[in-house]
């Protein structure tokens, strides 16, 4: 089955910084690659994602990179402001099928 | 919009007793909902898949006699752990596939366990 590695599990950064989170994936049958935020207690938001037949796709101050070849995708957050604080995850599938989660990133902005 | 919802969002029961979570698509139809479970600082980790109108397909490690899913209808699914115990406490979280489409999960706001 699919395997999504992620990587940092913690990343603290200064207010106005980007951060990157990385994810690595095992199955080459995988074509979709969402990004999820979640706060404490909360349901997991959909903050971007990005098909297989894309290689990068952005969103105002966060955009997404996927390298098929290698297997992995970045997610990239420029201009962090403290509310970006939060846990990040990425995850992979293939379409209409189960989501494997990575193991998160805990992203604290410092004002 | 996709709205997802979950019923209840926080309960509390005793070693032994059952308990059902619904899990219902507001605004349009899924053939397809998922339920996961989620620890403490852990990541989300899939339990189940559940089509209207046919048998779960649990994840490898999943029991499917202690936790029972049904999907009656395309707007419903149900899971009910059954004779709870407190290693079951944790965050359930379900998520719906519009019908029609194949890509996207919208998720529910979770249903917080805890068995005492």
């Amino acid at each position: 089955g699919e395997n999504v590695e992620q990587h940092p599990s913690t990343l603290s950064v200064q207010e106005g910084d980007s951060a990157v989170i990385k994810c690595t994936y095992s199955d080459s049958a995988s074509n979709y690659f969402p990004w999820y935020k979640q706060e404490l207690g909360k349901r997991p938001q959909l903050i971007i994602d990005i098909r297989s037949n894309v290689g990068e796709k952005k969103d105002q101050r966060i955009a997404v990179t996927l390298n098929k070849t290698a297997k992995h995708f970045s997610l990239h957050i420029t201009e962090t402001q403290p509310e970006d604080s939060a846990v990040y995850f990425c995850a992979a599938s293939t379409s209409g099928s189960r989501l494997t989660f990575g193991e998160g990133t805990q992203l604290t902005v410092n004002p | 919009g996709a709205v997802v919802s979950q019923h209840p969002s926080r309960v509390i029961c005793k070693s032994g007793t059952s308990v059902k979570i619904e899990c219902r698509s507001l605004d349009f139809q899924a053939t397809t909902m998922f339920w996961y479970r989620q620890f403490p600082k852990k990541s989300l980790m899939l339990m189940a898949t559940s089509n209207e109108g046919s048998k779960a397909t649990y994840e490898q490690g999943v029991e499917k006699d202690k936790f029972l899913i049904n999907h009656a209808s395309l707007t419903l699914s149900t899971l009910t752990v059954t004779s709870a115990h407190p290693e079951d406490s944790s965050f359930y979280i379900c998520s719906a596939i519009k019908a029609g489409t194949s890509y996207e999960q919208y998720f529910g706001p979770g249903t917080r366990l805890t068995v005492t």
